[in-house]
């Protein structure tokens, strides 16, 4: 149980273009996702925790028009890069987790601004 | 805000020893205490958790201790195999599920032939 799946895994795109992710709890109903940022070899830094219908909470540093996260319904969160450029390639993940869950994490979107 | 430091940063250990991460943290209303592995371009794995009315907890070869009073808590993996190669990063929040987590900045573990 618990699965959460992230979507796409990889993206590669030109700089000025806008890419979406998607964050799915498949088995339960996440009531709150929150999406994270990895550089490598370091941890993951927290941008945003969004409530189901609510709007999402950012973390300080983290700008809200550039990072938009959109989280509709208890299974499905979103998180579009605006008008990407090559200082925003990293590791986004997403994780979800439930009133009586812990978190647990999408496989992960690698980004790659050109 | 919480604040986690963990250490060591790398770790490497024979395989068949034992390795043990530690972790403390500075919010004394953190009461939720889970641990990740991740390996190398993969999704941080929940491996094993404990809340503060706990002092410790085992599964199989892993176990965690917590120390409220000192505010830290430490990671043991005995036996170490091959596999266990990975990073390590424990968290802390306030009764989990939708409240945040604060990570630590991850141990390297490596398990040697």
């Amino acid at each position: 149980g618990a699965v959460v799946s992230q979507h796409p895994s990889w993206v590669i795109c030109k700089s000025g273009t806008s890419v979406k992710i998607e964050c799915r709890s498949l088995d339960f109903q996440a009531t709150t996702m929150f999406w994270y940022r990895q550089f490598p070899k370091q941890s993951l830094m927290l941008m945003a925790t969004s409530n189901e219908g609510s709007k999402a909470t950012y973390e300080q540093g983290v700008e809200k028009d550039k990072f938009l996260i959109n989280h509709a319904s208890l299974t499905l969160s979103t998180l579009t890069v605006t008008s990407a450029h090559p200082e925003d390639s990293s590791f986004y993940i997403c994780s979800a987790a439930g009133r009586s869950q812990p978190q647990h994490f999408g496989d992960g979107t690698r980004l790659s601004i050109l | 805000g919480e604040n986690v430091e963990q250490h060591p940063s790398t770790l490497s250990v024979q395989e068949g020893d034992s390795a043990v991460i530690k972790c403390t943290y500075s919010d004394s209303a953190s009461n939720y205490f889970p641990w990740y592995k991740q390996e190398l371009g993969k999704r941080p794995q929940l491996i094993i958790d404990i809340r503060s009315n706990v002092g410790e907890k085992k599964d199989q070869r892993i176990a965690v201790t917590l120390n409220k009073t000192a505010k830290h808590f430490s990671l043991h993996i005995t036996e170490t195999q091959p596999e266990d190669s990975a990073v390590y990063f424990c968290a802390a929040s306030q009764t989990g599920g939708g409240n945040k987590l604060t990570f630590g900045t991850g141990t390297q573990l490596k398990v040697e032939l």
